[in-house]
């Protein structure tokens, strides 16, 4: 199955700076990446994603990178404000045979924005 | 729409009980999921079902048991309790309509905090 490792587990920054996440992955079929961000006592909700065919994708202060040779991804937070303190996930869609459609996620990120 | 909604929101339970946690969703989808979230460990899956009369295990079945009789209920069975069964539970579902299966973004439900003593 899919392995996917998230580093680091926690992460603070001062309000402003900008907050990197990295993944990796381990089995090459798996072609979509989704982030969540959990807020605390909350349930995770998706952020952004991105699929195989693509290296980059912003949206406005958030982008996450791809690259499938290398198998891993990136959550880049610029500018980052005290609303972004939450944990985030990674996460890798396989999709071959019984285990189609199924996330495995990695194990989060706490990042700590700091006023 | 109300979405995906879990029951009960928390509860207590001995150990050795049985308990089944409730997960609706009013929104079609085909794939539900059951996660299970403990501090450090992210979110892990325990059953899920790709579509009403199917269901597959995940990465930690042990102990749990799911069953999808129609589209929009996938109830979690704990047949008998164990204190490391303690933890946040999370339904979530997505659809697998058309061709954009493998892309499309899994809804979580509220969560269902259980502690097993």
């Amino acid at each position: 199955g899919e392995n996917v490792e998230q580093h680091p587990s926690t992460l603070s920054v001062q309000e402003g700076d900008s907050a990197v996440i990295k993944c990796t992955y381990s089995d090459s079929a798996s072609n979509y990446f989704p982030w969540y961000k959990q807020e605390l006592g909350k349930r995770p909700q998706l952020i952004i994603d991105i699929r195989s065919n693509v290296g980059e994708k912003k949206d406005q202060r958030i982008a996450v990178t791809l690259n499938k040779t290398a198998k891993h991804f990136s959550l880049h937070i610029t500018e980052t404000q005290p609303e972004d303190s939450a944990v985030y996930f990674c996460a890798a869609i396989h999709d071959r045979g019984s285990t189609l459609g199924r996330l495995y996620f990695g194990r989060g990120t706490q990042l700590t924005v700091w006023p | 729409t109300a979405g995906i909604t879990q029951a009960p929101t928390s509860q207590i339970l001995a150990a050795g009980r049985s308990m089944t946690l409730r997960c609706t969703q009013d929104m079609r989808h085909n794939a539900m999921y059951w996660y299970r979230q403990d501090l450090g460990l992210g979110l892990r899956l325990i059953h899920y079902s790709n579509t009403a009369g199917t269901t597959g295990k995940g990465e930690v079945p042990d102990g749990y048991s799911v069953s999808r009789a129609n589209t929009d209920d996938f109830p979690l069975t704990l047949a008998s309790a164990v204190p490391s069964q303690t933890s946040v539970y999370f339904c979530a579902s997505s659809s697998t309509s058309g061709g954009a299966y493998l892309y499309n973004e899994q809804f979580f439900g509220p969560g269902t905090r259980l502690t097993v003593l």
